[in-house]
């Protein structure tokens, strides 16, 4: 099946304790996406990265870091994490360049919800 | 500034009436538009989508949207809601012919009346 898989799915964490956020997918996606969501703002994206090694902010990439060292994960990193970090992750991907009309459908994992005390 | 407005936080409709979901973008060419929905506890799935051609559009579950270059909308339609369709609906954007980033509304959650 395809499909977009985080891990975990539900974290609590104590304020500057590291952490990663797992997302893997399997349909040979060239972009991959983090976002994040919170109540009344949508989703807003954090990092994207266009193909491997190549990875950029979005619009709220403070406190976050990301790596693309294999083309099927895309792990999101929060060094430090702080309570204004709790929220509601989810990774996504699309084909990009080679998807034709599909290009920027994104496919969605579960989501991670994470707080932080 | 550049955004996509999603007028409504939430809307209640009864089961069997007409629905319609608001969206509005401020991009000046005409962008890709999409309609996600997030069911709850769930991840985010494409209903529909439009790139060009013929301005209105269907989808899965019997959703339909049409896009109106006049008034930089892209309404959601279905003209009969089921309980099932209650959920969150989000409407996307990606500004501009071979882009990528996907810009989100604020969402609209639909509650359902029996």
């Amino acid at each position: 099946e395809a499909q977009v898989t985080q891990n975990p799915r539900y974290l609590i964490t104590v304020t500057g304790k590291k952490l990663t956020v797992t997302c893997s997918q399997n349909m040979n996606h060239e972009y991959m996406s983090w976002y994040r969501q919170d109540p009344g703002l949508g989703l807003r994206q954090i990092y994207y990265s266009m193909n491997v090694e190549v990875t950029d902010k979005g619009d709220v990439p403070e406190g976050y870091k990301v790596s693309r060292k294999e083309k099927r994960n895309f792990p999101l990193i929060l060094e430090s994490p702080s309570p204004n970090q709790t929220s509601l992750y989810f990774c996504a991907s699309s084909p990009g360049l080679a998807g034709g009309s599909g290009a920027n459908v994104l496919t969605f994992g579960a989501g991670s919800r994470l707080t932080v005390l | 500034a550049q955004s996509v407005t999603q007028p409504d936080i939430h809307i209640t409709v009864s089961e069997g009436a007409s629905l319609e979901l608001r969206c509005n973008y401020s991009y000046g060419a005409t962008p890709y538009l999409f309609w996600y929905v997030q069911s709850p506890g769930q991840g985010l799935q494409l209903l529909l989508k439009y790139f060009s051609g013929d301005t209105l559009v269907q989808g899965i579950k019997g959703f339909e949207a049409e896009f109106k270059r006049s008034q930089s909308s892209f309404n959601l339609r279905k003209p009969s809601v089921h309980w099932s369709d209650a959920a969150e609906y989000f409407c996307a954007v990606v500004p501009y012919t071979g882009g990528f980033k996907t810009i989100f509304g604020a969402g609209t959650r639909l509650f359902v009346k029996a």
